[in-house]
C-alpha cells in the first residue's frame, strides 16, 4: 500500500517567520501535487511537480520534488496570516494518475 | 465558470435514516472522484468514475455505500442505512481526462446522530 507521510502534522508560527513541510514516501511517484484547504472549503491545488529535482515557485512559496520521486518539501518564506490552512501533499501512481494517493496534511496557523 | 457544485452543504439525520448526497462537476470534465475526509484517515478515496462509468470502488466501506452518476453533469452517493460512523465531511472532485489535477467542490458536511 501506497502511503505518503507529512510532517509536522501541525505547525503554528508568527508572522514573519520561514518554515517547510515534508511530504515522504517509500514509493515513486509520476508526479505530486500540493493542495491548500481552506476552513470549509475543498482543496484548491497550489502546484504540481513532475521531474525529479524540479524547483517550482510561486510567490512566497518552493516547492521542490526529491531526485528519486520519493519525496517532497513545501517551503514558506516570510509567512504572512492568509497563509493559515491545511497543506495536502498527493503522489499519482505511474500506472494510473486517476488515483492520488494523500497525505494527511500538514496544519498551518500564521498567527499575526 | 461554475466550479463543482455539491449539495447539500450540511446534513444531519438520524442512526438508520438514507442519506443522498449530490455533485455536479466542471462541465467538459471526464473523471468525477467522491472522498470522505475525517481528521483520523484525512482524504479517503470511495470512488471515481471515467465518463460515467465507474472504474474504482474499493474504497467504499460497505454495502450501505452506492453511487451512481447517470450523466456526464450528475453524480450521487447514497448511504443506506447511516450510522453515527459515516460522520464525516465528503467531497466530490472532478477532472478533465488529461491531467491529474482535480477540482474539488465545497463539501457535504454529514453529521449522523
Amino acid at each position: 500500500t501506497q502511503l505518503l507521510e507529512q510532517s509536522p502534522q501541525f505547525l503554528s508560527i508568527q508572522e514573519g517567520e520561514n518554515l517547510t513541510v515534508y511530504c515522504n514516501s517509500s514509493s515513486v511517484f509520476s508526479s505530486l501535487q500540493w493542495y491548500r484547504q481552506e476552513p470549509g472549503e475543498g482543496p484548491v491545488l497550489l502546484v504540481t511537480v513532475v521531474t525529479g529535482g524540479e524547483v517550482k515557485k510561486l510567490k512566497r512559496l518552493t516547492f521542490q520534488f526529491g531526485d528519486a520521486r520519493k519525496d517532497s518539501s513545501l517551503h514558506i518564506t516570510a509567512a504572512q496570516p492568509g497563509d493559515t490552512g491545511l497543506y495536502l501533499c498527493a503522489g499519482a501512481d505511474a500506472g494510473n494518475n486517476r488515483k492520488l494517493i494523500w497525505g494527511l496534511g500538514t496544519s498551518l496557523a500564521v498567527n499575526p | 465558470d461554475a466550479g463543482v457544485i455539491q449539495s447539500p452543504r450540511h446534513e444531519v439525520t438520524e442512526m438508520g435514516q438514507e442519506v443522498t448526497l449530490r455533485c455536479k462537476p466542471i462541465s467538459g470534465h471526464n473523471s468525477l472522484f467522491w472522498y470522505r475526509q475525517t481528521m483520523m484517515r484525512g482524504l479517503e478515496l470511495l470512488i471515481y468514475f471515467n465518463n460515467n462509468v465507474p472504474i474504482d470502488d474499493s474504497g467504499m466501506p460497505e454495502d450501505r455505500f452506492s453511487a451512481k452518476m447517470p450523466n456526464a453533469s450528475f453524480s450521487t452517493l447514497k448511504i443506506q442505512p447511516s450510522e453515527p460512523r459515516d460522520s464525516a465531511v465528503y467531497f466530490c472532485a472532478s477532472s478533465p481526462l488529461r491531467g491529474a489535477t482535480q477540482y474539488f467542490g465545497p463539501g457535504t458536511r454529514l453529521t449522523v446522530l
